[in-house]
């Protein structure tokens, strides 16, 4: 089982402010790591997928940076909104011939109006 | 696209009693994975197929778990016999080939299964 940790737990923040959390995965065997978006009572949606170190992806007012070497990455909100309400997982993928997802257990985000 | 179809949306059953959980992936996903989410575990992989042929069941829990893919387009999570322990929501994902570049997994909207 490989260990892929989210922090923090949890975090409320108020409308309008800018947030950020870490995921953080194994340096060694990587391919891809994955955020994915899951709101209450709704099913997980892939917001980014990473292969490169210094990869940065953006969709709005989200964004994500990776950096391989040191086995993290962050995704970031920018002024957040309380649509943004939702848990964020991260998901490391190994290198060629498993397809399988290792998921952190995600940052839980509550934005408050 | 539909999407990735599961089915029932809700069971609620009793223990002993057998369940039987449904999915069908994405049009041409060669990949279909099972996962359950429980408070306790987040979500956790059970078994994942490649071309129909499980490659991983690591994640199932115990002998009282089995999933079938009979074909590209169907696959099957049975519970037999159900306990309380059991009950969670039981997700279906499927992606496309390796070479596609990104991998990403496309979420059913899961079954919530309570097991009185």
């Amino acid at each position: 089982i490989l260990n892929v940790e989210q922090s923090p737990q949890s975090l409320h923040v108020q409308e309008g402010d800018s947030t950020n959390f870490t995921c953080s995965f194994p340096s060694s065997n990587f391919y891809a790591l994955h955020w994915y978006r899951w709101e209450t009572a709704k099913s997980p949606e892939a917001l980014f997928v990473m292969t490169l170190n210094g990869d940065e992806k953006k969709k709005g007012r989200i964004s994500a940076t990776l950096n391989t070497k040191e086995g993290y990455s962050y995704l970031y909100i920018k002024g957040s909104q309380p649509e943004d309400s939702a848990t964020y997982l991260c998901a490391f993928l190994r290198k060629a011939g498993a397809n399988n997802l290792f998921f952190g257990t995600g940052t839980r985000l509550t934005v408050i109006p | 696209d539909a999407g990735v179809i599961q089915s029932p949306r809700h069971e609620v059953t009793e223990m002993g009693q057998e369940v039987t959980l449904r999915c069908k992936p994405i049009s041409g996903h060669d990949y279909l994975f099972w996962y359950r989410q429980t408070m306790m575990r987040g979500l956790e992989l059970l078994i994942y197929f490649n071309n129909n042929v499980p490659i991983d069941d690591s994640g199932m829990p115990e002998d009282r778990f089995s999933a079938k893919m009979p074909n590209a387009s169907f696959s099957t999570l049975k519970i037999q016999p159900s306990e309380p322990r059991d009950s969670a929501v039981y997700f279906c994902a499927s992606s496309g080939r390796r070479t596609s570049g990104t991998y990403e997994q496309y979420f059913g909207p899961g079954t919530r299964l309570t097991v009185t």
